[in-house]
């Protein structure tokens, strides 16, 4: 799997945007771009996932280079439950598991 | 949504004992399934694939033998740690996919303390 490289912890001001930026030069056409977030305790859980284009969810938004070579995944208004660890991870397409990177620790400032 | 439910949450055994460790998906079928261990502070890895009807794939360095795995129905995989020692105590998390090409949902986790 390709590999990606994120900052190993960021904060942020609660009610206020965070993007959390992740690198993958070495993305292929057939990779996926994987966000799960991981709260302290607790197994990951899915925040969202694409391709070439932008994604939008209840939960985030994902902003993918035109590229491909990058990420950016964007909580629009940062809550103190949104303190966790966020992995950003590849998949192909023609591949079934997930293999973690260290991710980036979000801490969320009252 | 789809809910994988992992049992149980915390687990102390004395070493060489095992310890089951299950892991259901509630409402859908999972053909495939994944099992993670997690030491403190550190990041998930990948420790097997369990495939439903057939042999478990061990990642490297990853004892099959030790870490036993059963995918006896489409809702159910099982890792079994076998004569437990303390260096096994951490963090077990499985996960599943509801479809292919789709996000994975993972259990809660199951922390393990070997005595």
């Amino acid at each position: 799997d390709a590999k990606t490289t994120q900052p190993n912890s960021m904060e942020s001001n609660e009610e206020e945007p965070v993007h959390l930026p992740c690198n993958h030069s070495t993305i292929s056409g057939t990779d996926y771009i994987h966000w799960y977030r991981q709260l302290p305790s607790q197994g990951p859980e899915y925040v969202i996932h694409g391709l070439t284009s932008n994604v939008n969810n209840r939960m985030a938004s994902l902003a993918i280079a035109e590229d491909r070579k990058s990420s950016t995944l964007i909580l629009h208004r940062a809550t103190l439950r949104d303190a966790a660890v966020y992995y950003c991870i590849l998949r192909d397409t023609g591949a079934n598991n997930l293999f973690f990177g260290t991710g980036t620790r979000l801490t969320v400032i009252p | 949504g789809a809910v994988v439910s992992q049992h149980p949450s915390r687990v102390i055994c004395k070493s060489g004992t095992s310890v089951k460790i299950e892991c259901r998906s509630l409402d859908f079928q999972a053909t495939t399934m994944f099992w993670y261990r997690q030491f403190p502070k550190k990041s998930l890895m990948l420790m097997a694939t369990s495939n439903e009807g057939s042999k478990a794939t061990y990642e490297q360095g990853v004892e099959k033998d030790k870490f036993l795995i059963n995918h006896a129905s489409l809702t159910l995989s099982t890792l079994t740690v076998t004569s437990a020692h303390p260096e096994d105590s951490s963090f077990y998390i499985c996960s599943a996919s509801l479809f292919q090409g789709g996000g994975y949902t993972f259990g809660s986790g199951t922390r393990l303390t070997v005595v």
